[in-house]
């Protein structure tokens, strides 16, 4: 069955103390693996996509990797208006369908205090 | 370009009543995407189109739920009857480079 695992479930981090968010997944046939942000009472705002293993983006003080069995958003020097859930999203092949479903991890709840 | 525009933002109603969310996507997106978004499951495919044609409506829950798309710029998820479980916030999207999304509908149903 196709899963998509992220963690922690919440992280607080000091202003400037960088770290890393995890996503794995088991998909059959991935076809992208995407990353996005959602504020409290707003819809997810996208923010990255990773086709291939060893692919990487960057986007201010965010950077997506992306591996065979996972994907890590590292956060560098965060400050707290990064203050977020951060969803990741796997794009997976599926029988009778061209595009393939986005499945959806639980997110990760950073918390950046100043 | 306004994104995906959602109506209502917030809907309050009774079990047993019809309710009708809309969406109109970012023009020139040919998928449409509603999800929803409780605590308990996370983010959920119900159902999406492509050129305003339904693909895959695996994830609507049950027959009270149904979906259509007239037109490229308007979609409808409605619910007929509504019960106390549907509360959720839907969301829709449209596809471009990536999945965009509006900014969701909050139903509560009493």
């Amino acid at each position: 069955e196709d899963q998509v695992t992220q963690s922690p479930e919440a992280l607080r981090l000091q202003e400037g103390e960088s770290s890393s968010l995890n996503c794995s997944y088991t998909v059959s046939g991935l076809r992208g693996l995407f990353w996005y942000r959602q504020d409290p009472g707003k819809g997810p705002e996208f923010l990255f996509t990773l086709y291939s293993a060893g692919e990487e983006k960057e986007k201010e003080r965010l950077k997506a990797t992306l591996t065979k069995k996972e994907s890590f958003l590292h956060i560098t020097a965060p400050k707290p208006e990064d203050s977020a859930t951060y969803l990741c999203a796997v794009q997976a092949n599926r029988r009778g369908s061209t595009l393939g479903r986005l499945y959806f991890g639980r997110g990760t709840q950073l918390t950046v205090w100043p | 370009d306004a994104g995906v525009i959602q109506s209502p933002r917030h809907e309050v109603t009774e079990m047993g009543q019809e309710v009708t969310l809309r969406c109109k996507p970012i023009s020139g997106h040919d998928y449409l995407f509603w999800y929803r978004q409780t605590m308990m499951r996370g983010l959920e495919l119900l159902i999406y189109f492509n050129n305003n044609v339904p693909i895959d409506d695996s994830g609507m829950p049950e027959d009270r739920f149904s979906a259509k798309m007239p037109n490229a710029s308007f979609s409808t998820l409605k619910i007929q009857p509504s019960e106390p479980r549907d509360s959720a916030v839907y969301f829709c999207a449209s596809r471009g480079q990536g999945w965009y999304f509006g900014p969701g509908t909050r139903l509560t149903v009493l």
